[in-house]
Parts: structure tokens; sequence; C-alpha cells
């Protein structure tokens, strides 16, 4: 176990619905990544979250938004769900932003089908 | 577009065999390089990291680095069937954490 904790565990939405997701990084860790990772294939950076500001952005459209609050924790918001959303998305955290050694400790995921 | 190339596999071995694992980046600007394991319909879980040439050590777990060929493998000594999972390498460059991670190689390691 990471300590990360995402939830919820799986969720079902339709087309046009709008879906937050949520994540608690673990104890010590400032930072907080989100990662796409669709059905055979590989994560794909979302963004990333540094003391409560995004510190840099992957290939997704604005309506992938995002927040930090004061304890780390981390939400992700998507609005106009379309059915390439479904995926595994992923909540990564980190204790420092810009170290690119430093480890990246992945949540269990939450599974979102889009319909 | 930075990118990381990985077989899909699957790579099947017999239990007790090495198996090894292969990954390109794109990028020569990468500095970081991780192997994660993922069982299927769970988070990728770190195996190993490395950062300079040559090899690392770990347990059964060995990866090596070539930066001059922009490749980066992991060797698994005495495959069990409980390796049997999805192997994901992910490079990132200096003063950046953004992993750019290959498509995954799943390995099969039969009894």
């Amino acid at each position: 176990e990471t300590g990360v904790t995402q939830s919820p565990t799986h969720l079902i939405k339709t087309r046009g619905q709008q879906v937050t997701l949520r994540c608690s990084s673990q104890s010590g860790h400032n930072t907080v990544s989100w990662y796409q990772q669709a059905l055979g294939q590989g994560p794909q950076f979302i963004f990333q979250y540094y003391r409560e500001e995004e510190n840099g952005r992957g290939n997704f459209p604005p309506r992938f938004s995002g927040l930090q609050f004061p304890n780390y924790s981390s939400e992700l918001n998507v609005n106009a769900l379309e059915l390439d959303d479904s995926a595994l998305y992923l909540c990564a955290s980190s204790r420092r932003s810009g170290i690119s050694t430093d480890t990246q400790y992945f949540g269990p995921g939450t599974r979102l089908t889009v319909l | 577009q930075k990118e990381v190339e990985q077989n899909s596999g699957p790579l099947s071995v017999p239990e007790g065999a090495i198996a090894s694992l292969n990954c390109t980046y794109s990028d020569r600007g990468s500095q970081s390089f991780f192997w994660y394991r993922q069982y299927s319909g769970k988070s990728p879980e770190l195996i190993m990291s490395i950062y300079s040439n040559g090899d690392k050590e770990d347990g059964r777990f060995t990866a090596q680095l070539n930066k001059a060929s922009q490749y980066v493998s992991l060797l698994i000594r005495d495959s069990q069937p409980s390796d049997s999972a999805t192997y994901l390498c992910a490079v990132s460059e200096e003063g950046f954490q953004k992993l750019v991670f290959g498509t995954g190689t799943r390995l099969l390691v039969s009894p």
C-alpha cells in the first residue's frame, strides 16, 4: 500500500455529464499528479498540482480541470463527458515538485465508465 | 512528441528462467527512468528506478540503462508465476516530474 487513496473506486456516467474524482496524497507529499489510463495503454499525464497551483499539463482539453487543497489532497473534474473518457484515472503523489528522481506513488485508481 | 516504446508481448517464460524486458525512448533530455509493475485491474507499483548509465540490482531485479542508445531494460531472475503482470517503462526529464509511459509488456510466467 502506498498511502495514496482515491474515491470513488468505480463510477458510471452518461455522455455529457460531469464527474469529480478525489485523491488524498501520502503523508509528507505535497505534489499530486493525475494520469488517465485507457484499456491496453500506458498511463497518460493529465496535469500536476503543487502548492495548490497547476504545475504542468499534458495534452488534455480544458474540460479536464483540477484543484489542490491546503492539505495537499486533490480533485480531478471532467466536464461534458465523452465516451473516450472511459478509463482508469490514477492519482500519484510525490514529495517534491520539479525533482525528476522523486518517486511517484500511485493510488488504486478510479474506474470511470461513460455510457 | 516524446515517446517510450515497449514490445506489448506477451513474453512467456518458464518458472525459474530470466525474463528480459526492454524499452527505448525518444527524448535525449530524459534523466530518470522507472519500471512499474501493474497487475490486471490494479494500479502501477514501482519496481525499480535508475538514473545513471549501467546496472542497478535489487533482489531478483536488475535495471540496465544506456543513455547513448536511449535504451533501458529490466531483468527478472528466477521468474515466479507471481511475476506475471504488465511491466510499464516510464521516463521523466530533469526539472519536471511528468512521467511518459510506454504501453507496457505483458509477462507470463508458467509453472
